[in-house]
């Protein structure tokens, strides 16, 4: 089992449409939790953390569940500027590698 | 904030050669870098974790003698390709936190063995 998994994608959404990532983790120890963004070509790009209160930044908002080691990241009036591939990221300790998601890819039109 | 910068952005390589890319922490002290890889529509995958002034610590299936790494100051992290080959050819790119701060990113180098 991968210690993180994504739902590939592509999503493919209109300009202003909603749309939600999801994402799960298999070890129960980690303990920070990221939203990464990554254009083609070039290298990661922080999102957003996510806290177990759930925290929003603008149109983004992300949720985590401990007890069922699940991450989302929910993204609305999406913007042909928000395509991109959207990594989800956990940490076990701090100072340690981060783990990487393989990505969901959004594709957002006009 | 905290700036990783990592050189060459691209380079092409013949088979058989040794190709060295580097990671500079600017304005903070890095005592552990992260090095990962990433194939095309794969995740960043972790190769090895850099420590400054001891060996680096390689993940499973990580060859160490093909993939070196050097971390001879507190800003500098080195990784050589040894004897490339076209599997070798891949996204790598370098990571560092400074303390109580987010990871940052070297911007990446583009490897391509022909």
């Amino acid at each position: 089992r991968k210690e993180v998994e994504q739902d590939p994608g592509p999503f493919n959404v209109p300009e202003g449409a909603t749309v939600a990532f999801n994402c799960t983790y298999s070890n129960s120890a980690s303990q920070s939790f990221f939203w990464y963004r990554q254009d083609c070509r070039k290298e990661p790009k922080l999102l957003m953390s996510v806290y177990s209160s759930g925290n929003e930044d603008g149109r983004f908002t992300a949720q985590l569940n401990r007890a069922s080691q699940y991450i989302s990241l929910l993204i609305r009036d999406s913007k042909l500027s928000d395509s991109a591939t959207y990594l989800c990221v956990v940490n076990g300790q701090a100072g340690t590698a981060l783990i990487f998601g393989k990505g969901t890819t959004l594709s957002v039109s006009s | 904030g905290a700036v990783v910068s990592q050189h060459p952005s691209r380079v092409i390589c013949k088979s058989g050669t040794s190709v060295k890319i580097e990671c500079r922490s600017l304005d903070f002290q890095a005592t552990t870098m992260f090095w990962y890889r990433q194939f095309p529509k794969q995740s960043l995958m972790l190769m090895a974790t850099s420590n400054e002034g001891s060996k680096a610590t390689y993940e499973q299936g990580v060859e160490k003698d093909k993939f070196l790494i050097n971390h001879a100051s507190l800003t500098l992290s080195t990784l050589t390709v040894t004897s490339a080959h076209p599997e070798d050819s891949s996204f790598y790119i370098c990571s560092a936190r400074e303390f109580g701060e987010s990871y940052t990113f070297g911007s990446g180098t583009r490897l391509t063995v022909v």
